[in-house]
């Protein structure tokens, strides 16, 4: 149990589905965060969310759109996704946004097809 | 530009035997320092942190890491290493302030032969 739950834990959708992934944390943590880690690729940073505002968005394409109604809860909305776009998301928290340590979930698997 | 660079991206080492991944980081100041670990399949667990202090950190599962300031890295050790040790492991940096998302090292996937 790592405090943040991430579902699905896995995904296969068409390239014309619009889904959810849904990401919700029980530490208290102000800040969230959506990465994307692709196989021999770095993790690459998303999107960061602090106290709901968000306050990154590292030049992602339109068709991922994350929403954060509340700061225990993360959505990446995927639409007219892309074969390459199938990867591991993780959602991950953290006290602030001032550097410190971040909690995972264990991902969503996502294939696209 | 700030970045962490992790030199192995395969080590395969035997069962007891002894451990040391590399980390070096590109940064003006010290900044926050951790190394994660990654199953198959799974998130990040937090194996340990430096923030301050003392410069040799204890973190779970046997795992220890030294900071070292003049040669700007936080390799990480384990003593002997467990057939359950064997995962990627994934330094990262923390720049403290305002702006301080934490950056990641490429990783460095453990094997471990029996």
């Amino acid at each position: 149990e790592t405090g943040v739950t991430q579902t699905p834990r896995h995904l296969v959708m068409g390239m014309t589905n619009k889904k959810s992934l849904k990401c919700e944390q029980h530490l208290g943590h102000n800040a969230m965060y959506w990465y994307k880690q692709s196989a021999k690729k770095p993790l690459e940073l998303m999107f960061v969310y602090n106290f709901k505002e968000q306050t990154e968005n590292n030049s992602v394409p339109s068709r991922f759109s994350p929403e954060c109604p509340n700061s225990s809860h993360l959505f990446l909305h995927l639409h007219t996704l892309q074969p390459e776009d199938s990867a591991l998301y993780l959602c991950a928290s953290s006290k602030d946004k001032m550097g410190t340590e971040a909690f995972f979930g264990q991902g969503t698997r996502l294939t696209v097809v | 530009a700030q970045s962490v660079t992790q030199p192995d991206i395969h080590i395969t080492v035997s069962e007891g035997a002894s451990l040391e991944l590399r980390c070096n980081y590109s940064y003006g100041a010290t900044p926050y320092l951790f190394w994660y670990v990654q199953s198959p399949g799974q998130g990040l667990q937090l194996l340990l942190k430096y923030f301050s202090g003392d410069t040799l950190v204890q973190g779970i599962k046997g795992f220890e890491a030294e900071f070292k300031r003049s040669q700007s890295s936080f390799n990480l050790r384990k003593p002997s290493v467990h057939w359950s040790d064997a995962a990627e492991y994934f330094c990262a940096v923390g720049l403290r302030g305002s702006q301080g998302n934490l950056i990641f090292g490429k990783g460095t996937k453990l094997s471990v032969k029996p």
